[in-house]
């Protein structure tokens, strides 16, 4: 699976937009990008995937580059409970597509 | 999210003790996951089950045994365990086939004495 790349941290103010990129220069043309994000100690949260267009759910939107080697998960109004580490991750090659390899993510601050 | 249920939520056990984890998925998904997060580690994939056959074992070691008995429920069987094996043990469940988004459990806290 193609390896991501992300900011270690980010700061946003509550009710702003929170853009978190993603860099995944390797990805092949079979895999898609999710995003998950984990409050502190509790299981990771499913936000939304994509593939080759944008995405927009009740959560997030999700903007992906048209050569599809970077990706942005906007949060478009964050609150305090946005606080969490996000991850993004490339899955979805060949037999393999169940596996989900997470990094350490970006630890997204809201600040009141 | 109630989706994926796991028990128990918290537990402290000895080496030589045996102690079963438990997850219960209610979401209708065909395929189940243990993770393990150490702290300050990213989550480690354990053991994956689509249709109540294993699909993957990540080089577990054997002291970690799972079961899955049917598609809703998926056991981690724990003994003779270490206390670097103390973390939180994530379950998840997706939908199967091309739909792998997963969602997961709370987790159990799990501490060797």
């Amino acid at each position: 699976d193609a390896k991501t790349t992300q900011p270690p941290s980010m700061d946003c103010a509550e009710g702003r937009a929170a853009n978190l990129p993603c860099n995944h220069s390797t990805i092949s043309g079979n895999e898609y990008v999710y995003w998950y994000r984990q409050i502190h100690s509790q299981g990771p949260q499913y936000i939304i995937h994509g593939l080759k267009n944008n995405e927009t759910n009740e959560m997030a939107s999700l903007i992906i580059t048209e050569d599809r080697k970077s990706s942005t998960l906007i949060l478009p109004h964050a609150t305090l409970r946005d606080t969490a580490v996000y991850y993004c991750i490339v899955s979805g090659s060949g037999g393999s597509n169940y596996k989900l390899t997470f990094g350490k993510g970006t630890l997204l601050t809201v600040n009141p | 999210e109630t989706g994926v249920t796991q028990t128990p939520r918290h537990l402290v056990m000895g080496m030589t003790n045996k102690k079963s984890l438990k997850c219960e998925q209610h979401l209708g998904h065909n395929a189940m996951y243990w993770y393990k997060q150490s702290a300050k580690k990213p989550l480690e994939l354990m053991f994956v089950y689509s249709l109540e056959e294993r699909v993957e074992n990540n080089s577990v070691p054997s002291r970690f045994s799972p079961e899955c008995p049917n598609s809703s429920h998926l056991f981690l069987h724990l003994h003779t365990l270490q206390p670097e094996d103390s973390a939180l043990y994530l379950c998840a469940s997706s939908p199967g086939g091309i739909r792998q988004e997963q969602y997961f459990g709370p987790g159990t806290r799990l501490t060797v004495t």
